[in-house]
């Protein structure tokens, strides 16, 4: 059974850039047939998608995101990285992790706990 | 951007039927999975491709898509499904996107 965690800053601030780490246990991220996507959630929202990526692809990003998120996989640590440019308050978030099998049509059956992410001076 | 959209709530007596519906554009002619989400938990899959029940959820649970609705519909409500539950579709221009969100409350 796979397991996912999300690590990095809890506190970041503004106009600097969010690195976050989904780590990888019980699989590996360069199996194929799998997409890891990034989500997340403001304080008391809903769930927006960021965007997602899969071994051996290339990464899709949510329009409204596109021009400030990187996705990328670390094979060497079993992670898959979230990269966010020029953060303001509302950035300010839970970040989830996930993955889905590609051949379900883009269904995340596995899901990190989730970190929560504030953008403050 | 495609856009999917719940009723922000539905309340219900335990023992009942709840009914979350989740609308958009010809969203008959995709692929809909539902998620439900405690407070302070992260999602939990419940269904996927409109119809399939996810691993080890119970069959009170079930799905259905047709024209410009789908419908998560739970059968003999529990206390412990009082949750928050989304829709989620892939559109080919938004990448993945999920529903607003309906708030369940037994």
């Amino acid at each position: 059974q796979v397991q996912l965690q999300e690590s990095g800053p809890g506190l970041v601030k503004p106009s600097q850039t969010l690195s976050l780490a989904c780590n990888v246990s019980g699989g590996s991220v360069r199996s194929g047939g799998y997409y890891w996507g990034w989500i997340r959630q403001p304080p008391g929202k809903g769930l927006e998608s960021i965007g997602y990526t899969y071994y051996g692809g290339n990464p899709f990003y949510n329009p409204s995101l596109k021009s400030r998120t990187s996705i990328s996989f670390d094979t060497s640590k079993n992670q898959v990285s979230l990269s966010l440019t020029s953060v303001t308050a509302a950035d300010t978030a839970v970040y989830f992790c996930a993955r889905g099998p590609t051949n379900l049509g883009f269904y995340f059956d596995d899901w990190g706990q989730g970190a929560l992410v504030t953008v403050s001076s | 951007s495609y856009v999917l959209t719940q009723a922000p709530s539905v309340s219900v007596a335990p023992g009942q039927t709840a009914r979350i519906t989740c609308g958009g554009n010809n969203i008959g002619s995709k692929s809909v999975h539902w998620y439900q989400q405690r407070p302070g938990q992260a999602p939990v899959p419940v269904v996927y491709e409109n119809s399939d029940r996810a691993s080890g959820i119970p069959e009170r649970f079930s799905g259905s898509n047709s024209g410009t609705t789908a419908t998560l519909t739970i059968r003999r409500v529990e206390a412990g499904d009082e949750a928050d539950y989304y829709c989620q579709v892939w559109d080919s221009s938004s990448g993945y996107v999920f529903g607003t969100g309906t708030m369940v409350t037994v």
